[in-house]
C-alpha cells in the first residue's frame, strides 16, 4: 500500500467546471511534487514544494494552480481545463533535505476533461 | 539538467526468457538511478535504486540492475521473465543532492504465456 493518498481516485469535468485534488501524505517528508503523466507516457513534472514553498514550476498554464496548506496535504486547484489536459495526476513526496532523490508516489486521480 | 534514454520502447517475450532493459542517461556529475514499474492499470512502484556503493543492486521480485559509470548506464535485467511481469518499466534519474527526478520514455513488455 502505498503511504502517499490521493483523492479523487477519478474525476470527470467539465471545461467550465473549478476542481481539486488532493494529496496526504504522513511520512514526514517535507517535499511534495505533482506529476502529470498521459497515456503510454512517461510522468512529466508539474510542480515541486519545498518546505510548504513553491519552488519548481515547470511552466505548467494557470489553469492548473497548485497550494500546499502544510507540510502533509498538496493540492491542485482546477479550473477551466482543455480535454488536453485528460491524464493521470500523480502526487509523491521525498524527504528533504535529500541526498538519494527517492520519490514516493501515490496511486494518482485519473482526471478526464469533457 | 539530466536526460534518461531508455530503447527498444516495445518488448514481447515469452515465460521463462530472460530480460534486459538498457537505460542511459547524460549528466556531468554524480546521481542516483531508480527503475520504477507500472503494471496495467496501476501507480508506479519503486522497483530498484541505486545511491552509492555496489554497482549491482537487486530489487523486488527478481530484478536486478547494473551501474556501470563508465557507460552512464543502468540497465535493468531479469533472468526468467513471468506473465505477471507485463508491465510499463521506467528508468528516472535525480542529481545527487537534488530531489528533481527525470524519467526516460519507458518500455513496454509483454510476456506472452
Amino acid at each position: 500500500d502505498t503511504e502517499v493518498t490521493q483523492t479523487p481516485k477519478h474525476l470527470v469535468m467539465g471545461m467550465t467546471n473549478k476542481k481539486s485534488l488532493k494529496c496526504e501524505q504522513h511520512m514526514g517528508h517535507r517535499a511534495m511534487y505533482w506529476y502529470k503523466q498521459k497515456a503510454k507516457k512517461p510522468p512529466e513534472l508539474m510542480f515541486v514544494y519545498s518546505y510548504e514553498k513553491l519552488s519548481i514550476n515547470e511552466s505548467v498554464p494557470s489553469r492548473f494552480s497548485p497550494e500546499c496548506p502544510n507540510s502533509s496535504l498538496l493540492n491542485l486547484h482546477l479550473h477551466a481545463l482543455q480535454p488536453e489536459d485528460s491524464a493521470l495526476y500523480l502526487c509523491a513526496s521525498s524527504r528533504l533535505p535529500t541526498n538519494t532523490g527517492e520519490l514516493f508516489f501515490g496511486e494518482g486521480s485519473r482526471l478526464t476533461v469533457l | 539538467a539530466q536526460s534518461v534514454s531508455q530503447h527498444n520502447h516495445h518488448v514481447i517475450l515469452s515465460e521463462a526468457a530472460s530480460l534486459e532493459l538498457g537505460c542511459n542517461y547524460s549528466y556531468g556529475g554524480t546521481v542516483n538511478l531508480f527503475w520504477y514499474v507500472q503494471y496495467p492499470g496501476q501507480h508506479l512502484q519503486l522497483l530498484l535504486k541505486y545511491f552509492s556503493g555496489d554497482p549491482l543492486v537487486k530489487g523486488i521480485k527478481g530484478f536486478e540492475a547494473e551501474f556501470i559509470k563508465s557507460k552512464f548506464s543502468f540497465n535493468l535485467r531479469k533472468p526468467s521473465v513471468q506473465w505477471s511481469d507485463t508491465a510499463e518499466y521506467f528508468c528516472a534519474v535525480s542529481p545527487y543532492g537534488n530531489n528533481r527526478l527525470a524519467f526516460g520514455k519507458g518500455n513496454q513488455v509483454v510476456v506472452i504465456p
